[in-house]
């Protein structure tokens, strides 16, 4: 079964530097959650997407940003890079933005920043 | 404050033992609750979910997990662990709005609880 794609599983950037994260659902998925994961902490939400439109903002700075695109693939842009921006970050995505909806989430994106 | 709490950050518990892993919230009404597992590396996967009806869930990999609404807690369990439940696991809740429209599945994740699995 197809599964939650997270490009690139790796990156390191250098302080004040920009980053890119993508995010591709599982087909027909049209609702996208980002979550931050910083080092032994728990996942924290960030932003999600339905159907093309933000629908939810939590503790996401504003250096980042994010969106989600017509084949409800999502970006999610982060600029000025701090130490601190250093984490595991996850997409999930699920069928619609009920909140009975399975959430399936991604590998994550180890971002490193120097 | 909406919340939820994993009271025991690590356990380490024998292969073939039992195990359980507490999970509390603190919000007015009951919220829908979750339990996912990470491995190292690896993402998060959901083992099982609440959300009304019979309190006692069944989930994935044999695990199972009770609702107690006077307690406020999501006790996830498994009767006989194997080597392979090595791994992260995270309680979470995802609490409903009160507007009009759809509920928004955002979910906020306990702190977590590491699993060693000893032979």
């Amino acid at each position: 079964a197809a599964g939650v794609i997270q490009s690139p599983r790796h990156l390191i950037k250098e302080k004040r530097e920009t980053a890119t994260l993508k995010c591709y659902p599982i087909p027909r998925h049209d609702t996208v959650y980002w979550y931050q994961q910083g080092p032994g902490q728990d996942p924290q939400f960030l932003i999600s997407f339905y159907e093309k439109m933000q629908s939810d903002k939590g503790s996401i700075p504003d250096r980042f940003s994010a969106q989600q695109f017509s084949d409800y693939h999502s970006e999610l842009n982060m600029s000025s890079l701090e130490l601190g921006d250093s984490a595991l970050y996850f997409c999930a995505s699920s069928p619609t933005s009920a909140i009975t909806d399975t959430q399936y989430f991604g590998p994550g994106t180890r971002l490193t920043v120097l | 404050a909406q919340s939820v709490t994993q009271p025991d950050i690590h356990i380490t518990v024998s292969e073939g033992a039992s195990l359980e892993l507490r999970c509390n919230y603190s919000y007015g009404a009951t919220p829908y609750l979750f339990w996912y597992v990470q491995s190292p590396g690896q993402g998060l996967q959901l083992l099982l979910k609440y959300f009304s009806g019979d309190t006692l869930v069944q989930g994935i990999k044999g695990f199972e997990a009770e609702f107690k609404r006077s307690q406020s807690s999501f006790n996830l369990r498994k009767p006989s662990v194997h080597w392979s439940d090595a791994a992260e696991y995270f309680c979470a809740v995802a609490f409903p709005r009160t507007s009009t429209t759809d509920s928004w599945g955002k979910l906020q994740f306990g702190a977590g609880t590491q699993v060693v699995v000893t032979p």
